[in-house]
């Protein structure tokens, strides 16, 4: 079973450009959520989805955005791109359901604003 | 929301060592897991153990809901182990609801394993 996958791997991108990054979870898991990972702040939750719906948001401002497709695929945005923004973006899919699923994580697409 | 702690931050070991990696969490939890990140930045599962003891080949890790800590064992440590490890917790507030993606991560142990 293929795993998730995310791209681009990598990007480079300008002050002020928005930018689009893409994951595919693992097939038959219906949760995506996705993480931004920073050498200052650690690992920190972003957002979540099923079925097509937004669930839960983390603490980041309004220029992060997601959406996810009838087939699970999502995709995050930031608008307004900021040099505090370079960072590791890592996705993960679950099952999700009733109880607490195991997370997959995504390689990562790695973000350099300059 | 909770609070996930890990210890130590730094760990430096020669090849072949023995060595345990703790994390304490703030409120109970369903979901625990441990990661290791490998230089390219991937999460690698090592762990989904929200309670008991796992074992999978040098590694092992055990968690004491009650008592709110996981450890995670590594023995005969090699040079592919280096990396940085983390535990990660679903916050309970969401775990009942109707949302299961928001992993807490602990600031990992940095682990340099030396041939």
């Amino acid at each position: 079973k293929a795993g998730v996958t995310q791209t681009p791997r990598y990007l480079i991108k300008t002050r002020g450009q928005q930018v689009t990054l893409s994951c595919s979870p693992i097939s038959g898991h219906r949760s995506v959520s996705w993480y931004q990972q920073t050498p200052g702040q650690g690992l920190q939750f972003l957002f979540e989805y099923f079925s097509e719906t937004q669930r839960n948001k983390g603490n980041f401002p309004g220029r992060f955005s997601g959406r996810q497709f009838s087939n699970s695929r999502s995709e995050m945005n930031v608008s307004t791109l900021e040099l505090g923004d370079s960072a590791l973006y890592l996705c993960a899919s679950s099952k999700a359901g009733q109880g607490a699923h195991e997370q997959y994580f995504g390689p990562g697409t790695r973000l350099t604003v300059t | 929301g909770i609070q996930v702690e890990q210890s130590p931050p730094d760990l430096i070991l020669q090849e072949g060592a023995n060595s345990t990696l703790r994390c304490n969490f703030s409120d109970s939890v369903n979901n625990l897991q441990w990661f290791h990140q490998n230089p390219w930045g991937q999460l690698i599962n090592l762990f989904y153990i929200p309670s008991g003891t796992k074992q999978n080949g040098r590694l092992s890790a055990t968690t004491v809901a009650t008592e709110r800590y996981s450890l995670l064992y590594i023995s005969s440590s090699q040079t592919t182990d280096s990396g940085v490890y983390f535990c990660a917790v679903l916050d309970p507030a969401w775990a009942g609801g109707t949302s299961y993606g928001k992993l807490t991560f602990g600031q990992g142990t940095i682990l340099t394993v030396h041939p």
